[in-house]
């Protein structure tokens, strides 16, 4: 089955500059790459996600690559804000386009942004 | 208009007693999911049913059973708790068929506590 590594385990960075957090899957068939943002307490959002027949995805300050041959995708925050601070989490799936679809997540990432 | 409610939010209980937790999405999605989330927040599913169907059983120990009483409503019970089966319990749901989003959409999450 799929196994998806994530790292840092911990992050912590200065208001306004940026955030990188990567993730490896083990798995080459798989074609679907979101991830999520969990505030304390609160349920995991999707924030942003990439298709592997795309090499990056861009949403404001977000921005999402993918490098299918290392198997390996990031996730970049730039001009960090103290609202960014929560656990995220990388995932991988194969989906063949059907509705459901088994999620393997990474372990998730604490990223503390300070004032 | 809540999307995706789960019941109760809290649930603390005594080890060897069985329980259940409910949810239920208004989304008009086919696929509902049961995850798991230790206390290091590892997100991990458990089951996923399709329009009622069984589709995702991972290995969870017999003691916990999913019931689908229609594709709006999933719930778990879980019978005689262990202390290792305190967690959060998150339902979630997603949509349906090709062209549609892939993302999955998480309730609040139930916090069970076995004492």
């Amino acid at each position: 089955g799929e196994n998806v590594e994530q790292h840092p385990s911990t992050l912590s960075v200065q208001e306004g500059d940026s955030a990188v957090i990567k993730c490896t899957y083990s798995d080459s068939a798989s074609n679907y790459f979101p991830w999520y943002k969990q505030e304390l307490g609160k349920r995991p959002q999707l924030i942003i996600d990439i298709r592997s027949n795309v090499g990056e995805k861009k949403d404001q300050r977000i921005a999402v690559t993918l490098n299918k041959t290392a198997k390996h995708f990031s996730l970049h925050i730039t001009e960090t804000q103290p609202e960014d601070s929560a656990v995220y989490f990388c995932a991988a799936t194969m989906n063949s386009g059907g509705s459901n679809y088994k999620l393997t997540f990474g372990k998730g990432t604490l990223l503390t942004v300070n004032p | 208009d809540t999307a995706v409610s789960q019941t109760p939010k809290y649930l603390v209980t005594q080890m060897g007693n069985d329980k259940s937790i409910k949810c239920e999405q208004n989304l008009g999605h086919d696929t509902m999911y049961w995850y798991k989330q230790d206390s290091k927040k590892f997100l991990k599913i458990m089951f996923s049913y399709n329009n009622k169907e069984l589709i995702i059983n991972e290995t969870v120990p017999n003691r916990f059973s999913p019931k689908s009483p229609d594709k709006a409503h999933l719930n778990l019970h879980i019978n005689s708790l262990e202390l290792g089966d305190s967690a959060v319990y998150f339902c979630a749901s997603s949509p349906h068929g090709r062209g549609a989003s892939y993302e999955q959409y998480f309730g609040p999450g139930t916090r069970l506590t076995v004492t």
